[in-house]
């Protein structure tokens, strides 16, 4: 049984580009969200996906934006990189109808922003 | 400003000795708290948790307190083995009709010296 999966793992881009993460659930997972974690720091919500829309957002710019796509995979993107948008990206997933089982993350996609 | 709080960066312990790790929190309605622990280039991983109604839960080696009055909870390893050693991030959730969104602190990075 396939955890969640992330690609790519590492990725270098420039400051001003877009970049693209994406993520496939756990099977039998229908919900998405994605934290960002910079060095030093805990993981920060950015956003959650359900039944293809943005559910909750957390503090990040429009800049940050995500798809889910039918089969429950989701994507993050970033446009207009900055500097300060490096770091490890997870993905996590967990079922919807939630009774207290915890989020499965993936390994993380690391972004460099150079 | 930070709503979960794990003052301490590092803490190093004894194989066979106890660890103990600590994390404040300022949400008082706070309901759900959970212990993640992080390996180097691997996701977060769920450790144990403890809902707000009780004070104590056990699995194994692996025991969380609850200290709702003084809004604390501790991690407790007996007896630390080498292959503890990771990164150990508290969280908490607010009840939020049916949506489940952890709030990671900062984490602790524990060393358990053979």
């Amino acid at each position: 049984d396939a955890g969640v999966t992330q690609s790519p793992t590492h990725l270098i881009k420039t400051r001003g580009q877009q970049v693209t993460l994406r993520c496939s659930p756990k099977s039998g997972h229908d919900t998405v969200s994605w934290y960002q974690q910079a060095l030093g720091q805990g993981p920060q919500f950015i956003f959650q996906y359900y039944e293809e829309e943005e559910r909750q957002r957390g503090n990040f710019p429009d800049r940050f934006s995500g798809h889910q796509f039918p089969n429950y995979s989701s994507e993050l993107n970033v446009n207009a990189l900055l500097l300060g948008d490096s770091a490890l990206y997870l993905c996590a997933s967990s079922p919807r109808a939630w009774g207290g089982s915890p989020l499965h993350f993936g390994n993380g996609t690391r972004l460099t922003v150079t | 400003d930070q709503q979960v709080k794990q003052n301490s960066p590092s803490l190093s312990v004894q194989e066979g000795r106890i660890s103990i790790l600590n994390c404040d929190y300022t949400n008082s309605m706070f309901d759900y708290f959970l212990w993640y622990k992080k390996y180097p280039a691997e996701g977060p991983t769920f450790l144990i948790s403890i809902s707000s109604i009780k004070d104590k839960n056990e699995d194994g080696r692996f025991t969380v307190f609850l200290n709702k009055s003084a809004k604390h909870l501790s991690l407790h390893i007996v007896p630390s083995q080498p292959g503890d050693s990771a990164v150990y991030f508290c969280a908490a959730i607010l009840p939020s009709g049916g949506s489940y969104i952890p709030t990671f602190g900062r984490g602790t990075s524990l060393i358990v010296h053979p």
